[in-house]
Formats: C-alpha cells, sequence, structure tokens
C-alpha cells in the first residue's frame, strides 16, 4: 500500500503558467480533498470530491480546477498561476467523513 | 459554520515535563474532532480522534485529548515529552458536509533538553 502519492514534489512557476499537480491513492477511498498550507493559516480545503464524477468547492477554489474521472486519482489544476498561490499543496483521502484523512507528502509550489 | 481556535501559536517546553495544547471549536451541529501532527517536511497524520462516546480519546504517542462540550474545547495533553515531538500540531472540527474538515491555524511544540 503507498497510501497517498503525489507529485511533483516541488515546482517553481513563472506568473501565467499553468500546472497539474497530481495526486493518487490506492486505498479505494471515496473522499478526496486538496488542501493548502500557508503559514500562520493552517490548512483550507481547496476542492473536495465524495466520488468519481463527483466535486465540489471548498473554502477557497478561485484559481483551481479539479476533476475526478476515477477513484484512485484527483488531480489539481491551476490555470493561471499567480504569486498568491505560493503555497504546499497537500492532498488527502478518507473513506467516509467521520473516518481518518490519510493525507500525501505534499507539493511545495513557488510562482515568481 | 464551523471554527476552530488554537490559543497558542507555540508552545516551548522541557523534555519529560507535561504539555497541553489547547483547541476551542465553534458549531451549530454536532462535531468530529480531530487532532493532527505534521512534523517537518512530512504530512498530517492522524494522533487521535473523537466521533462519540467517552470524551477522553487516547491517541497514539501517549497523547489523549478530552471533549468539553460545555466548554467547546479539545485540549490535547501528554504527561511527559519526548524531543522527538517537536512538531507541528493541528486540532480541526468537522461534521457538516462531505469531509469538510476545518482546521486551526496549528501549534508549534518545541521540545528542548
Amino acid at each position: 500500500n503507498a497510501g497517498v502519492t503525489q507529485t511533483p514534489k516541488f515546482q517553481v512557476l513563472k506568473t501565467g503558467q499553468s500546472m497539474t499537480l497530481q495526486c493518487a491513492q490506492d486505498m479505494n477511498h471515496e473522499y478526496m480533498s486538496w488542501y493548502r498550507q500557508d503559514p500562520g493559516m493552517g490548512l483550507r480545503l481547496i476542492h473536495y470530491s465524495v466520488g468519481a464524477g463527483i466535486t465540489d468547492q471548498g473554502e477557497v477554489p478561485n484559481g483551481y480546477n479539479v476533476s475526478r474521472s476515477t477513484t484512485e486519482d484527483f488531480p489539481l489544476r491551476l490555470l493561471s498561476a499567480a504569486p498568491s498561490q505560493t503555497s504546499v499543496y497537500f492532498c488527502a483521502s478518507s473513506r467516509d467523513r467521520e473516518e481518518t484523512q490519510y493525507f500525501g507528502p505534499g507539493t511545495r509550489l513557488l510562482v515568481l | 459554520a464551523q471554527s476552530v481556535t488554537q490559543l497558542d501559536s507555540q508552545v516551548p517546553v522541557f523534555e519529560e515535563a507535561p504539555v497541553e495544547l489547547r483547541c476551542n471549536y465553534s458549531s451549530s451541529v454536532s462535531v468530529y474532532l480531530f487532532w493532527y501532527v505534521q512534523y517537518p517536511n512530512q504530512g498530517l497524520q492522524l494522533l487521535l480522534k473523537y466521533l462519540s462516546g467517552s470524551t477522553l480519546v487516547k491517541g497514539i504517542n501517549g497523547f489523549e485529548a478530552e471533549f468539553n462540550k460545555s466548554q467547546t474545547s479539545f485540549h490535547l495533553r501528554k504527561p511527559s515529552v519526548h524531543i522527538s515531538d517537536t512538531a507541528e500540531y493541528f486540532c480541526a472540527v468537522g461534521g457538516t458536509g462531505f469531509q469538510k474538515l476545518v482546521f486551526g491555524t496549528g501549534t508549534r511544540l518545541l521540545v528542548s533538553p
């Protein structure tokens, strides 16, 4: 069991560039989420999914898109990167809403 | 709406001393409460959780927390800390909608010899 995996680990982008952060889990979890972590602000929910084909917005969705075509994968797309999107991004999954969320190792993104 | 307040951004403590990390929440519905730990340059991992039942919850690495509904608190405690407990600790509340966990801003625990 690899758990939750995220790629890349580090990324540097220029303002206006687009990219996709990858997230995959092999635990057959229905629930998956994307968070961003910024100093002094804890983790904030960007988007989440309760199953393949179903996604919804979290607290800070602007500038990000998601899709969930399979149970395993939940990619996060930055459409046009901005310096305000410099952050550490975590993907998480869980079996259902009461259960433990398992977090990936994170992607550190710097937008210049 | 739900919210979580972690009252201390940083807690310095000596090794083998007891520690309490404070967490208060607000919610208009029944809640689930969690404590997660983040070691440097790693993702978060669950320490313990309260879903229902006994208000005293025991977790990994000797940590425990007590759910106090009247005071809307879920403070984390450990009777004797180790250097290896140095990390950032996040309190989180859930209970409305799907997987909509709300995290506190975190408390950095600094254990020195």
